[in-house]
């Protein structure tokens, strides 16, 4: 019944070595988010799809690209890793955008990736 | 800039406690506002949400969240808590993006 699955849910990579994350969803929702949550922070907000619209946040570092070649899969691109962007990082998706109305925008998360650099 | 704070990082209490969670937002505007939690090893998911309408809304597991508009807050409370309610809570606003605050930590010991 998973309805956003995320992959893997452990990543080891060495300092530098280019990762992938994966991140699928059968809600057939338009908005695909991945949020960066670090140890007793709260999760923080890289970019998002709404469909093929691609929307970065001001503030993440060109490091972290993604990808969403069709409406069900969402990838994230961390092309160089360093010892600071070891983190849990979470997929989310939700119908619409945050700001719409009624219940279109309420987020529902996958259980995340946690990515250790070494 | 908008922000969430939260009020406590770490709550303890015994089971059958009460509890209530602080949670302020800065935004004048029109605001959603959301508890999150995630269990130990799980997933956020979401207890509950306010779009408008009556300031007291009910969610799962017998949480309840008040909107006070003139105080800016939307505070979480549960009447008699149990050892399966420890986890993590994050309360979060949308004003065109969804932002958490930095979550409370809570532990309900036997």
């Amino acid at each position: 019944d998973a309805m956003v699955i995320q992959n893997p849910r452990y990543q080891v990579t060495q300092f530098g070595k280019p990762v992938t994350l994966s991140c699928s969803q059968t809600l057939n929702h338009n908005v695909m988010y991945w949020y960066q949550q670090k140890s007793s922070q709260a999760p923080k907000l890289l970019f998002h799809y709404y469909d093929k619209d691609f929307n970065n946040e001001a503030d993440t570092p060109d490091n972290f690209q993604s990808r969403r070649p069709n409406t069900s899969f969402c990838f994230l691109d961390i092309r160089s890793p360093g010892l600071g962007d070891a983190a849990m990082y979470l997929c989310a998706t939700s119908r619409d955008l945050p700001g719409a109305s009624s219940g279109a925008n309420v987020l529902t998360f996958g259980a995340g990736s946690r990515l250790t650099v070494l | 800039a908008q922000s969430v704070s939260q009020h406590n990082h770490h709550v303890i209490l015994s089971e059958a406690a009460s509890l209530e969670l602080g949670c302020n937002y800065s935004y004048g505007g029109t605001v959603n506002l959301f508890w999150y939690v995630q269990y130990p090893g799980q997933h956020l998911q979401l207890l509950l949400k306010y779009f408008s309408g009556d300031p007291l809304v009910k969610g799962i597991k017998g949480f309840e969240a008040e909107f006070i508009k003139s105080k800016f807050s939307f505070n979480l409370r549960k009447p008699s808590v149990q050892w399966s309610d420890t986890a993590e809570y994050f309360c979060a606003a949308s004003w065109g993006k969804l932002q958490f605050g930095a979550g409370t930590q809570v532990v309900v010991t036997p």
